[in-house]
């Protein structure tokens, strides 16, 4: 089965610095790599995913993450981070075939005027 | 376009009760869907996920129930609850199958057993 760990359960970060969150995942074959991100007391929305191709993926909000399948790692990156970007981060990873996503226990970002 | 209803958004029961949460999606058919719970610090952890309608599957072991009488429609359920069973459930729908990858999550309902 598949699995996700992420190193960091807390971040801080002052406005304007850049953001970098790391993800990394267990799983025998090419596996579905998602960053998810959720405001506090909310559901969780989707910030990109990656499915195959290229290992650089841009998603909402200016986040973009690489693949990179030798360190089996999947990390969040952000050039300059805005005060609203404080939020929780889940990475999550999934099979293919399957109907299921493993979620990392997620990283808290927290921003700094 | 899709919505993702979910309640109670808040909910404080004692210990023995029994717990209803539900959760509708609407503006799709024959969504997959998911019931997870959020614990302090410990991520999403996925407990039942139903691909139709009388079909539950249960990733964890507990004395919660599921059930998805209606295509659109899923059910979190437990006759008695536990100090345990404290914390914040969230409802997800995806497209099959979930290639896709994205979750559609509802708003969520956090439960306080005392």
């Amino acid at each position: 089965a598949q699995s996700v760990t992420q190193p960091d359960i807390h971040i801080t970060v002052s406005e304007g610095a850049s953001l970098e969150l790391r993800c990394n995942y267990s799983y025998g074959a090419t596996p579905y790599l998602f960053w998810y991100v959720q405001s506090p007391g909310q559901g969780l929305q989707l910030l990109l995913k990656y499915f195959s191709g290229d290992t650089l993926v841009q998603g909402i909000k200016g986040f973009e993450a690489e693949f990179k399948r030798s360190q089996s790692s999947f990390n969040l990156r952000k050039p300059s981070v805005h005060w609203s970007d404080a939020a929780e981060y889940f990475c999550a990873v999934g099979a293919g075939g399957d109907y299921k996503l493993s979620f990392g226990a997620g990283t808290t970002v927290t921003v700094r005027a | 376009s899709q919505t993702i209803h979910q309640w109670p958004a808040t909910l404080v029961q004692p210990v023995g009760s029994p717990l209803s949460l539900e959760c509708t999606v609407e503006g799709t058919s024959n969504p997959n869907l998911y019931w997870y719970r959020q614990a302090a610090g410990r991520g999403l952890q996925l407990l039942f996920y139903s691909v139709g309608i009388g079909q539950i599957s249960s990733e964890v072991p507990q004395n919660l129930s599921a059930s998805r009488p209606q295509d659109r429609q899923f059910i979190l359920s437990s006759k008695k609850l536990l100090l345990s069973d404290s914390g914040f459930y969230l409802c997800a729908w995806s497209v099959p199958p979930v290639y896709t990858g994205e979750l559609f999550f509802g708003e969520g309902s956090r439960l306080t057993v005392l």
